[in-house]
């Protein structure tokens, strides 16, 4: 099964600060999800990234797919608690056809 | 409104006691998953069904059972469940493996 690693594992940071999480694998990825889960509820989709160098926003967050395919970061300009919540990366491997999910990072916006 | 369920929301039961989880999904998808969480250790891949009467292991198989008899459900079953099993379950759905997952809303299970 191919890796994904993510990093940092867990972050805490107040309210107006800015961070990065990292998504990486040795392997090229084909595509790239990410996804947010909040407490008690399941992963819900923020963006797919296809392309290498890719660059999506989403209103305050910036995903980049690696020029290479082997990586991705999320990073969240002026963090509020509502981003609060485990962030996981998702790729399918499609030589088994399986969906797999990084460890996640766990983001603690404190107001 | 387009969904997964799962039931039980939350069960405990002691080990041995055969147990069944069920996921059901009204948006036509083909790919159904069933994952486990465990604190650390993120998501991980139980079985996975691509259609109808086609199933195959994830990365954590054993201990674990499921069927695709209709394209719409996809029960997880614990023949003998033991302590080592009490994680939190999703079920997820999606049209393909390239398309979103959409999950349930979590099964927490404890095995005593």
């Amino acid at each position: 099964t191919q890796l994904l690693e993510q990093s940092p594992q867990f972050l805490s940071i107040q309210e107006g600060e800015n961070l990065t999480v990292y998504c990486n694998s040795s392997s090229v990825f084909s595509s790239l999800q990410w996804y947010r889960q909040e407490p008690g509820e399941g992963p819900v989709l923020l963006v797919t990234v296809v392309t290498g160098g890719e660059v999506k926003k989403l209103k305050r967050l910036t995903f980049q797919f690696g020029d290479a395919r082997k990586d991705s970061s999320l990073h969240i300009t002026a963090a509020q608690p509502g981003d609060t919540g485990l962030y996981l990366c998702r790729h399918f491997h499609n030589a088994g056809n399986m969906l797999t999910f990084g460890g996640g990072t766990r983001l603690m916006v404190k107001p | 409104e387009a969904q997964v369920t799962q039931n039980p929301r939350y069960l405990i039961t002691v080990t041995g006691k055969k147990l069944t989880v069920t996921c059901s999904q009204n948006m036509n998808h083909e790919y159904m998953s069933w994952y486990r969480q465990d604190p650390g250790l993120g998501l991980r891949q139980i079985y996975y069904s691509m259609n109808v009467e086609v199933t195959d292991k994830g990365d954590v198989p054993e201990g674990y059972k499921v069927s695709r008899k209709e394209k719409r459900n996809f029960p997880l079953i614990l023949e003998s469940p033991s302590p080592n099993q009490t994680s939190l379950y999703f079920c997820a759905s999606t049209p393909g493996p390239y398309n979103e997952q959409f999950f349930g809303p979590g099964t927490r299970l404890t095995v005593l």
